[in-house]
């Protein structure tokens, strides 16, 4: 079994439209990531969670939120998607604490929207 | 800021040739580093990582040594197979602030 999941893995919707992508882990990690992944870009950071309490603003946050609904679940909503929101969408985990800890990635969500 | 600056693809290479992607980095402080591989429809998986100056990661072959005084982390692999196709990231996190570069397309043709 996939230790972080994604749902959905694949979604089209129309500019203006509500979109929730969750993310569950079974890792028993603290800290919780999404990313979204555009070609030439890379990777870059919408938001991070350590703790269920706890919510922080990543690189590109405009246009977001989130919600660490419990330790295992953090979801990633738009609240208005726009076209260039079209993207892959990955959530990752980490266990707390020190710079060496390696994050562990979900199979991403592909998010287009119309 | 901190970033991190890889080099840009695709490359394509022909089974059991020598593979490098280099990797520069700009950071505050003492970052650790990382190399993450994404195969075709997958999420990201640590390939290897350094947490000080002149570790070496190594892993399925491949290798990448944490060089401070050039600021880099070029990955290396001796003799890449078809399966070696894949994306490759560089990344660097430093505190909580993880940071990576665009990624590199290698394909491995038979």
């Amino acid at each position: 079994d996939a230790d972080v999941t994604q749902t959905p893995r694949n979604r089209i919707t129309k500019t203006g439209k509500r979109i929730m992508l969750e993310c569950s882990q079974t890792k028993g990690h603290d800290r919780m990531y999404w990313y979204r992944q555009d070609p030439g870009l890379g990777l870059r950071l919408i938001y991070y969670s350590f703790d269920v309490k706890d919510i922080n603003k990543g690189e590109i946050s405009d246009g977001y939120s989130v919600s660490r609904q419990a330790q295992a679940k953090f979801s990633l909503s738009l609240e208005s998607a726009i076209p260039n929101q079209t993207a892959l969408y990955f959530c990752a985990t980490s266990p707390a604490g020190g710079t060496y800890n390696e994050q562990f990635f979900g199979p991403g969500t592909r998010l287009t929207v119309l | 800021g901190d970033s991190v600056t890889q080099m840009e693809g695709p490359v394509t290479l022909s089974e059991e040739a020598f593979l490098t992607i280099n990797c520069t980095y700009t950071a505050t402080g003492y970052p650790s580093l990382f190399w993450y591989v994404q195969y075709p429809g997958e999420g990201l998986q640590l390939l290897l990582k350094a947490t000080k100056a002149d570790d070496k990661g190594s892993n399925k072959g491949f290798e990448a040594t944490y060089r401070k005084e050039t600021t880099s982390f070029h990955l290396e692999k001796g003799s890449v197979q078809v399966s070696d196709s894949a994306v490759y990231f560089c990344a660097h996190r430093n505190n909580n602030d993880m940071r990576f570069g665009a990624g590199t397309r290698l394909t491995v043709k038979p």
